[in-house]
């Protein structure tokens, strides 16, 4: 069975151009989830989502940063305009809302430089 | 005061070893538990539910102190392959919003 996938694995740009992250869950989860990782502050929820519909993105950092979700299989984190401090490792997980036993299955992420 | 606090480590152990881990979580309405591992440049991957009892699966053994607001994981006879680090996630309010610890760094020698 496919795990979730994310999209690019690697990306490195030059401050102020847009960045989009890319992620497919797994079919039939309808929890996602963006995590962003870093050295200094860990893992950080960023923004999630249930059947499609963002419930809470407190953790998403400014303005610069949204997301998206237009339907079950597919979703974005944008970034505009990048900035050196949003280098990191971020993580698109997913899971199941009903039976769910706590875990959370993550893609393997995508590693963003900003020059 | 963060929302899950794990001590970083590094900590190096010879095989064999027994080595735990602690970790506080600063919401009291907290309902669920979990130990999750991470592997160099990987992707986080669950390890172990924690329960309100305790629980073992194998050589890890998960405590729960919700008193405390503390969590632990214990590794006996650890094992090179145990190499990783280790991160504690707290459910935060009763849905499906999961907060990680920072990690902490296991690396067994020979």
């Amino acid at each position: 069975d496919a795990g979730v996938i994310q999209s690019p694995r690697h990306e490195v740009t030059e401050m102020g151009q847009e960045v989009t992250l890319r992620c497919k869950p797994i079919s039939g989860h309808n929890s996602l989830f963006w995590y962003r990782q870093t050295m200094m502050r860990g893992l950080e929820l960023l923004i999630y989502f249930n059947n499609n519909v963002p419930i809470d993105d407190s953790g998403m950092p400014e303005d610069r940063f949204s997301a998206k979700m237009p339907n079950a299989s597919f979703s974005t984190l944008k970034i505009q305009p990048s900035e050196p401090r949003d280098s990191a490792v971020y993580f698109c997980a997913s899971s199941p809302m009903t039976g769910w036993t706590g875990e959370l299955f993550f893609g393997e992420g995508s590693r963003l430089t900003v020059l | 005061r963060k929302e899950v606090e794990q001590d970083p480590g590094p900590f190096n152990v010879p095989e064999g070893a027994t080595v735990a881990f602690n970790c506080t979580y600063s919401n009291s309405a907290s309902q669920s538990f979990f130990w999750y591992r991470q592997d160099c440049r990987k992707e986080p991957k669950l390890l172990m539910s924690v329960y309100s009892s305790g629980n073992e699966d194998g050589r890890f053994t998960a405590q729960l102190n919700r008193a405390s607001q503390y969590i632990s994981l214990l590794i006996r006879d650890s094992k090179l392959s145990d190499s990783a680090t280790y991160l504690c996630v707290v459910n935060w309010a009763n849905n499906n919003d999961m907060r990680f610890g920072a990690g902490t760094r296991l690396t067994v020698k020979p």
